[in-house]
């Protein structure tokens, strides 16, 4: 079984400035895909970035980028000049190959001050 | 519709009623996921559905948790007995995939409370 660990409960950040969340996980997969959803109050989850584990490229969108390190088990998400309607729970989420299970870690809470 | 639908988006239930809650994935949408996500956590997989079948179940917390797709379309979560323990937002999600990775769209969720 897949586990997705996000170590850090609660982040903030001042506007403009750039944040880093963590997650690790643990699979014998050697093909996967991983995520990063934002979840603001209205409880939508949204998707803000995808990676392939055969992809050695970090993936970027815009402001959001990942630092994936396969070996470490390692995929962080960098949000650079942050603004307030970043601000949201964030989990880190596991797919394996076959696209039938998800596994999410235990979310983030970041809040992006003025 | 354009989305995955969740009905009710509020639910409020006394301990020992039964609760169904339903999810419209998107036409087409071959996989449906059921999460339950409690406040401040994670979601936690509950089944999986590959059109009509229930191919993955082993997330449900008890045998008061019951989930259908008969049709292969719209999915029916029902609780029976609830406790207070089942108090959590339940979400929904479906996929065009079948064996390999499509984008899973979510729904709004029903974020249910057992009085």
């Amino acid at each position: 079984a897949q586990t997705v660990t996000q170590s850090q409960p609660e982040m903030s950040v001042q506007e403009a400035e750039t944040v880093t969340l963590s997650c690790t996980y643990d699979t014998s997969e050697n093909n996967y895909y991983l995520f990063w959803y934002k979840q603001p109050p209205s409880r939508q989850m949204i998707l803000v970035i995808r990676q392939e584990a055969y992809k050695q490229q970090n993936a970027t969108e815009n402001r959001f980028s990942v630092n994936f390190q396969k070996a470490a088990k390692s995929f962080s998400l960098k949000i650079s000049d942050s603004q307030l309607g970043d601000t949201a729970m964030y989990f880190c989420a596991f797919m394996n190959n076959a696209g039938n299970m998800l596994t999410f870690g235990g979310g983030t809470r970041l809040m992006v001050k003025p | 519709g354009a989305g995955v639908s969740q009905s009710p988006r509020y639910k409020v239930a006394k301990r020992g009623q039964d609760v169904a809650l339903r999810c419209d994935p998107i036409s087409g949408h071959v996989s449906l996921f059921w999460y339950q996500q409690a406040l401040g956590q994670g979601p936690e997989f509950l089944t999986y559905f590959q059109n009509e079948a229930q191919l993955d179940k082993s997330g449900l917390p008890s045998d008061r948790f019951f989930a259908e797709r008969p049709e292969g379309s719209v999915s029916t979560l029902k609780i029976q007995r609830t406790q207070q323990e089942d108090s959590a937002v339940y979400l929904c999600a479906s996929s065009f995939g079948l064996l390999e990775y499509s984008p899973l769209h979510f729904g709004n969720g029903t974020r249910l409370t057992v009085t």
